[in-house]
């Protein structure tokens, strides 16, 4: 009953310093995504995954890598956190069923760089 | 450029009231247009979708109107509640602007909040 788990729910970065955000499902989905929340901004795509071996650039890749370790995890990396990258993380996977998509999500990865 | 532009920004209404959300979109080629619901501090989760052969769906006290000739839909929320605070995600599912997979595409969000 986990669903998508994300780790951690809290960090603070300084700037310049790198750090990886963790996150399974265990739904056997294939696609699974990244995006940031900001005030306003909405959700914006930061990465994507549509299935296990792939990964594509989103609207917001910069300063960003992914890895998709297996069908399970899908990581996103900071390799140099800059003030910027003060967000709120959302890791997705995707059910679709023809054209009817649901995107379930973590709870989220708050992260401050500071 | 913005594929799905959602209005209002934030929206106050009354225990009871209609609580109306708007979004158009401008790829033509959208096939699928969900709702999500968010609380704070937790992820966004469905609401309702709808598929652009329909012009209107109904589940509980949310309706989606859909207007394909304007490319505007709406999200109506019938006899709003304070446990309707939240905020609503619009979105529009076809291929992403830069070319590859197809996904949702959402606007930037409305912080509703219902007024006891």
């Amino acid at each position: 009953n986990a669903g998508v788990t994300q780790t951690p729910k809290f960090q603070v970065l300084k700037t310049g310093q790198s750090m990886t955000l963790q996150c399974a499902q265990d739904m056997n989905h294939n696609s699974m995504y990244w995006y940031r929340q900001d005030p306003g901004m909405g959700l914006r795509l930061i990465y994507y995954s549509a299935s296990e071996g792939t990964t594509d650039k989103g609207e917001v890749p910069n300063g960003y890598n992914v890895s998709r370790l297996n069908k399970r995890e899908f990581s996103l990396r900071l390799e140099s956190a800059a003030p910027s990258q003060t967000s709120v993380y959302f890791c997705a996977s995707r059910n679709l069923r023809g054209v009817e998509e649901k995107l379930f999500f973590g709870s989220g990865t708050q992260l401050s760089v500071l | 450029q913005q594929q799905v532009k959602q209005s209002p920004q934030s929206l106050i209404v009354q225990k009871g009231g209609i609580s109306i959300i708007n979004c158009a979109y401008e790829n033509t080629a959208f096939d699928y247009f969900p709702w999500y619901q968010q609380f704070p501090g937790k992820g966004p989760a469905l609401l309702i979708a709808i598929r652009p052969d329909v012009s209107e769906k109904k589940e509980g006290r949310f309706t989606i109107s859909f207007n394909k000739s304007a490319k505007q839909f709406s999200l109506h929320i019938m006899d709003s509640q304070p446990g309707d605070s939240a905020t609503y995600f619009c979105a529009g599912r076809g291929e992403y602007s830069g070319g590859g997979a197809d996904g949702l595409t959402f606007g930037k969000g409305t912080h509703l909040i219902i007024q006891p």
